[in-house]
């Protein structure tokens, strides 16, 4: 299968651990894209990469929360001391420059 | 803001076309309209996108009204492996702008 990859596909912690998660994209893609999805709700971005470098963050990144994507292939995403209000579906994309996102089967998080 | 409107949810037929509506008056020039839909517990699935044309591709059909304020996303002959929420997004530059989506059910 050589879509968008996620991992782990379900995560339980408790308030104040942290928490990272990783993506690996389609190979070929030089876009990945970050969202976070409530019940209910579509999707919210959070950030993306073109290559390496991380050319947006949305407000709703705050500062326990950061993304990486060393070397331009896979990324991770980190949430320091979680809150109950991180728990939500971790979405990932990826995509050419111009092209549509294809998004992997994300991340549930669940805060106890 | 950019902002797409759709119904609630909608119900079909097995095996009649479905047309699913969208409103999106605050679209500016080089916005794209994408469609996605989302099966539970799975994530999004690219499904068409467009500009000013309309579309076609072996998953549906696109058709987006002459003064890009809305569009409709045909299902030529709906299956029940075709009920999911179905969200209508503005691309803008490089952010999909999504709406709450119109979830399909497909009656057998």
């Amino acid at each position: 299968d050589t879509g968008v990859s996620q991992d782990p596909r379900h995560k339980i912690t408790k308030r104040g651990q942290n928490v990272t998660f990783r993506c690996d994209p389609i190979s070929e893609h030089n876009r990945l894209y970050w969202y976070r999805q409530t019940l209910g709700q579509g999707p919210e971005f959070l950030t993306y990469f073109q290559n390496e470098a991380q050319l947006e963050k949305s407000r709703l990144l705050s500062d326990r929360f950061s993304a990486e994507r060393p070397k331009g292939s896979f990324s991770t995403l980190e949430i320091q001391r979680t809150e109950q209000g991180d728990s939500a579906m971790y979405l990932c994309a990826s995509s050419f420059i111009r092209g549509p996102q294809h998004f992997g089967d994300g991340t549930r998080l669940s805060i106890l | 803001d950019a902002k797409t409107t759709q119904p609630n949810s909608m119900e079909s037929n097995e095996e009649e076309p479905v047309h699913l509506p969208c409103n999106h008056s605050t679209i500016s020039g080089t916005d794209y309209i994408h469609w996605y839909r989302q099966l539970p517990s799975q994530g999004p699935e690219y499904v068409i996108h467009g500009l000013t044309s309309n579309v076609n591709n072996r998953m549906a059909s696109l058709a987006i009204a002459e003064d890009r304020k809305s569009s409709t996303l045909i299902l030529h002959r709906a299956t029940l492996r075709d009920a999911a929420v179905y969200y209508c997004i503005l691309r803008r530059n490089y952010q999909l702008i999504w709406g709450a989506g119109t979830k399909l059910i497909i009656k057998p």
